[in-house]
């Protein structure tokens, strides 16, 4: 158990429907990550924080996508107006001192129908 | 190009076989250098980081050649329990850019 915790795990959701993403990171991290996956992909990086501030997006990540960190403790993906593509394991991972290594929650799994 | 490649395999070898992954990076300036284990539908996982030098642990030993941008992993008296996809990692400024995995079945 790394200790990162991800909610929820699993979420079918119609297509054009909002969904939100939850992501607890280790208590002391102030390092997090939200990466999405695909089928026979490595993880691709969406968008990092230090404490509560965005430093890096991808631009993978369209307007239909935001994340949030507001007090440097857990964070939020949220993606509006969901699109068959958007389906995915959305894995988030926190990190202490930069450049040592990042530990991961377990994943959020998006269907959209 | 991308970041970091990677052969995807699949590699299928006998329990006891030793196998080697390699993988290739395209930024010279990146400072770190890590192999995750992923399980099928799990989240990757730390396996060990990669330094110059070489490092081992147990049956894992992990190569960094940085004239060559290039990482290997190697895996003796493979188990069943090896049985996985592995990620070669690369950290660049702020960003860990993943291999699209190379993945491992370790057969009876």
């Amino acid at each position: 158990d790394t200790g990162v915790s991800q909610n929820p795990r699993h979420k079918i959701t119609k297509r054009g429907q909002n969904v939100t993403f939850r992501c607890d990171p280790i208590s002391e991290h102030n390092r997090l990550y939200w990466y999405r996956q695909t089928l026979g992909q490595g993880p691709e990086f969406l968008t990092y924080f230090q404490n509560e501030a965005q430093l890096e997006k991808s631009r993978l990540l369209s307007d239909r996508f935001s994340a949030e960190r507001p007090k440097g403790s857990f964070s939020t993906l949220e993606i509006q107006r969901t699109e068959q593509g958007d389906s995915a394991m959305y894995l988030c991972a926190s990190g202490g001192d930069v450049g040592n290594t990042i530990y991961f929650g377990e994943g959020s799994w998006l269907t959209v129908v | 190009r991308k970041e970091v490649e990677q052969d995807p395999g699949p590699f299928n070898v006998p329990e006891g076989a030793t196998v080697a992954f390699n993988c290739t990076y395209s930024n010279s300036a990146s400072q770190s250098f890590f192999w995750y284990r992923q399980d099928c539908r799990k989240e990757p996982k730390l396996l060990m980081s990669v330094y110059s030098s070489g490092n081992e642990d147990g049956r894992f030993t992990a190569q960094l050649n940085r004239a060559s941008q290039y990482i290997s992993l190697l895996i003796r008296d493979s188990k069943l329990s090896d049985s996985a996809t592995y990620l070669c990692v690369v950290l660049t400024g702020n960003q860990f850019y993943f291999g699209t995995g190379t993945s491992l079945t370790v057969i009876p």
